[in-house]
């Protein structure tokens, strides 16, 4: 079966750059999604398709994909965007994968 | 604006069945433009992926949960629901319902979540 790879925690200071990777076989030929969940509350699309932003999510937020890593950038980190942040993908093998999950921590 | 509503108890016994529904307002599970989706999250953990139903019809499911699992929609009411079986504590989870398009394969639209706790 398809796994996806999270740090598990990324903690930086107000106002830097952050980067969550996640990490699979070949990643960069499938589509990965970043979700942002915050405590209590349902998950929020933030990226799709690699690189695209949904309408409503601020230009901070971008997303790369190549080879066997993913990346989801969040630039100016604001306390705001302390949250958990999912990867996803869509296998051939086991359709729906989630990886394990990054928490952001904004200092 | 499409939205997802879960309802169902909150409470179920183990060895019982798990059974939740999913309404939906602002689009139509009859769609072929989407998977209507069960996702789960036991406490302080990941999201697991539990499966879809397409067109109303065709299903899809984890391996791991694919022998507990049923998923199907009723279309008069615009809803989708969740049968999980044989549960244990481990299936103590807040369950969601969302909608993943078939083209990009996100998740799009997701309800606000009900947790199910498993105990006698």
């Amino acid at each position: 079966s398809y796994e996806l790879t999270q740090p598990l925690s990324v903690s930086l200071a107000l106002g830097q750059t952050a980067k969550i990777t996640c990490g699979g076989n070949d990643i960069g030929s499938k589509n990965v999604h970043w979700y942002q969940q915050k405590p209590g509350q349902a998950p929020v699309l933030v990226i799709y398709r690699d690189s695209k932003r949904p309408s409503g999510i601020p230009e901070r937020f971008s997303g790369s994909n190549s080879g066997n890593t993913a990346t989801l950038t969040i630039s100016r980190a604001q306390a705001g965007d302390e949250a958990d942040y999912y990867c996803q993908v869509w296998d051939s093998s086991t359709d729906v994968v989630f990886g394990g999950g990054t928490k952001l921590t904004v200092l | 604006q499409v939205q997802l509503q879960e309802s169902g108890p909150g409470l179920v016994k183990p060895s019982e069945t798990l059974s939740l529904t999913c309404t939906v307002s602002g689009g139509s599970v009859s769609s072929g433009s989407y998977y209507w989706s069960w996702i789960r999250q036991p406490p302080g953990k990941g999201l697991e992926w539990i499966g879809y139903i397409y067109q109303s019809g065709s299903t899809n499911y984890n391996p791991s949960l694919k022998s507990r699992v049923t998923i199907s929609a009723d279309t008069s009411k615009n809803q989708f629901s969740l049968k999980l079986s044989s549960v244990t504590a481990a299936d103590t989870a807040v369950y969601f319902c969302a909608r993943a398009t078939v083209v990009t394969t996100h998740f799009d639209h997701w309800g606000q979540g009900i947790l199910v706790t498993v105990s006698s």
